[in-house]
């Protein structure tokens, strides 16, 4: 069975430009969040989707925006970029449908800001 | 890949000792909690996870503890390999099986050969 898979890994952007970064979760699995993950501030979470539906939302402004599609498939899209958006942008998929499912990690997409 | 998760508590061990990495956690709803262990330029691996209604499980050389008193979390990893070198990091999960994990700062061990 395939892990969860993103793309990019790598990418280099400039400031105010945006980004949009995708996830495949694991087959069979509805809900899907995204993390961020700085040295400074450690692995943050971002937003959950099940469903097509945004679920929960961390801290994050507005410019951090993401969507779900019929096939759980994923996406992020960061608008405006700023230096401080350089992190490693995790995604991780789960059943989501009872307590306790197993929350997966894919290995990130690597964002530079220059 | 680079390195995240600068400026770490490290912990340093034997190859063949055992090691324990605690966490403390915020929330006292949290009804569900993970370890995840991370290797350089890769994303979090699952290594176990343990519900509020538990105190202890235990896995393949690892164990979780769980002390919901105070808050506290707990990875036992008997005979430390060079391979478990990565950083841990505990998870607690709010909203039980929804994707919303709150994360520990990480642990970085180290395993001496």
């Amino acid at each position: 069975k395939a892990g969860v898979t993103q793309t990019p890994r790598y990418l280099i952007k400039t400031r105010g430009q945006q980004v949009t970064l995708s996830c495949s979760p694991i087959s069979g699995h509805r809900s899907v969040s995204w993390y961020q993950q700085t040295p400074g501030q450690g692995l943050q979470f971002l937003f959950e989707y099940f469903s097509e539906t945004q679920r929960n939302k961390g801290n994050f402004p507005g410019r951090f925006s993401g969507r779900q599609f019929s096939n759980s498939r994923s996406e992020m899209n960061v608008s405006t970029l700023e230096l401080g958006d350089s992190a490693l942008y995790l995604c991780a998929s789960s059943g989501g449908t009872s307590k306790g499912n197993t929350i997966y990690f894919g290995e990130g997409s690597w964002l530079t800001v220059v | 890949g680079e390195s995240v998760g600068l400026h770490l508590p490290t912990l340093s061990v034997q190859e063949g000792d055992n090691s324990i990495i605690n966490c403390a956690y915020s929330n006292s709803a949290s009804d569900y909690f993970i370890w995840y262990k991370q290797e350089s330029g890769k994303g979090p691996q699952f290594i176990i996870d343990i519900r509020s209604n538990m105190d202890k499980r235990q896995g393949q050389r690892v164990t979780v503890l769980l002390n919901k008193t105070v808050k506290h979390l707990s990875l036992q990893i008997a005979a430390t390999q060079p391979g478990d070198s990565a950083v841990y990091f505990c998870a607690e999960a709010p909203g039980g099986s929804q994707g919303n994990l709150i994360f520990g700062k990480g642990t970085k061990l180290s395993v001496k050969p």
